[in-house]
């Protein structure tokens, strides 16, 4: 069991650019999660999907993020035109669907917007 | 009012002590309780999840849920330096989706 890895690490951007994240979850995990966390607060939910059909968007996840999940593997989430306000770790969990109280967590990508 | 509710410390306490960390939550149909710990930098790593009232151990970790007073504990026995970190509690949203965690809870642990 490999865990939950994200790419990548670390990003710093211009205000306007856009971003993409990729997170690879556990193998046999068939949910997939992102979250967002800033400095000071605890992780923030912004959309789940099982399989490849996204389930959930929540409110913060504005129309400059999309998220795709096309085989039900791997993961991107895509920044458009980026603020400074968008500056954050971006968290990647997986669980299975029925295991949804125990979901892994990955290192995080770390974005910087000037 | 927010969902959960923590006492972002700072927490410092020396080695070998008993610690107790506490968040409180507004829902009372939130039925599944989870604590995370978080190195600086590093993404949260799961502790341990309990399933409505009652305790639950591991190791040198006790988590409890007093579904009564919606207040969630969890007690590090022999605290140790290692155990320095950010610890968040969490609840799973009622439609079994989402967690929905609290500020976190820094906590230093000196030898």
């Amino acid at each position: 069991d490999t865990g939950v890895s994200q790419d990548p690490r670390h990003k710093i951007t211009k205000r306007g650019q856009n971003v993409t994240f990729r997170c690879d979850p556990i193998s046999e995990h068939n949910r997939l999660y992102w979250y967002r966390q800033t400095l000071g607060q605890g992780p923030e939910f912004l959309t789940y999907f099982q399989n490849e059909a996204q389930l959930e968007k929540s409110r913060l996840l504005s129309d400059r993020f999309s998220a795709e999940r096309p085989k039900g593997s791997f993961s991107t989430l895509e920044i458009q035109r980026t603020e400074q306000g968008d500056s954050a770790m971006y968290l990647c969990a997986s669980s299975l669907a029925s295991r949804e109280e125990t979901q892994y967590f990955g290192p995080g990508t770390r974005l910087l917007v000037l | 009012q927010k969902e959960v509710e923590q006492d972002p410390g700072p927490l410092s306490v020396p080695e070998g002590a008993i610690v107790s960390l506490n968040c409180t939550y507004s829902n009372s149909a939130f039925q599944y309780f989870m604590w995370y710990r978080q190195y600086s930098r590093k993404g949260p790593e799961l502790l341990m999840y309990t399933y409505s009232s009652g305790n639950k151990e591991d190791g040198r970790f006790t988590a409890q849920v007093d579904k009564s007073s919606k207040y969630i504990s969890l007690f590090i026995r022999d605290s140790q330096p290692s155990d320095s970190a950010t610890y968040l509690c969490a609840v799973l949203n009622q439609a079994g989706t989402a967690l929905i965690f609290g500020k976190g809870t820094t906590l230093s642990v000196s030898s």
